[in-house]
């Protein structure tokens, strides 16, 4: 089975501070996607990557940033974390003409 | 640009009833993929069933089967014989045929399932 972990499923940051959120798949797939859920909006695509050191930006890029050194990890930065970026974080990751996304279990991130 | 809309932001519905969760989505593209994606409360995303365009049989998955009519982009969830461990949030999502499996979400529908 296809396992995507996210390093945290809770997560409290206070405004300003730098945030990493980190995504690891096993099943070497080259696509990885970091989205943003929030009630009545969906899922919204932030990032994601085809291929190691490869990002392309989602619909929602601003304010994030993103680095993909490793073929099985993906991580989605919030440079300076705001109020408005408290959210719960989706990281998926897929094989090329798979035609199917496999999710993590999510990160809900809280910026005070 | 696609857009994938769901009318029904939240359902209920009785155990063993059938329920329909509708989508509708928009695009230019002939050849596409249609899914219906569920995530539990404080669960994993999983998908439930995927629709090929170009394939005129509606996909079926146990209980779960879709009414897909393409012409009026269409693309309902049929959930027969509900049980209480099918109340999630419902998405409907879009993906074109390429190389970067990106997929387009609509909003979503909360199920609940009542005994």
């Amino acid at each position: 089975d296809v396992k995507v972990t996210q390093s945290s499923r809770y997560l409290v940051k206070r405004t300003g501070e730098k945030v990493f959120l980190e995504c690891v798949q096993d099943m070497d797939h080259e696509n990885m996607f970091w989205y943003r859920q929030d009630p009545g909006l969906g899922l919204r695509l932030i990032y994601f990557s085809y291929d190691v050191k490869m990002k392309e930006k989602g619909d929602i890029p601003e304010g994030y940033s993103v680095s993909r050194e490793k073929k099985e990890r993906f991580s989605l930065i919030l440079e300076s974390a705001s109020t408005n970026q408290t959210s719960m974080y989706l990281c998926a990751s897929s094989a090329p003409q798979r035609n199917e996304q496999f999710f993590g279990p999510g990160t809900r991130l809280t910026v005070l | 640009a696609q857009t994938v809309t769901q009318s029904q932001p939240e359902m209920s519905v009785q155990e063993a009833e059938t329920v329909t969760l509708s989508c509708t989505y928009d695009t230019s593209e002939s050849n596409y993929y249609l899914f219906w994606y569920k995530q539990p409360p404080s669960r994993q995303m999983i998908l439930v069933i995927r629709q090929e365009a170009y394939k005129q049989q509606n996909a079926t998955e146990n209980r779960f089967s879709v009414n897909f009519q393409k012409a009026a982009k269409s693309f309902s969830l049929k959930i027969s014989d509900s049980q209480l461990g099918d109340t999630a949030m419902y998405f409907c999502a879009f993906m074109k045929l390429g190389v970067d499996d990106k997929i387009i979400f609509g909003k979503g529908t909360r199920l609940h399932i009542l005994p």
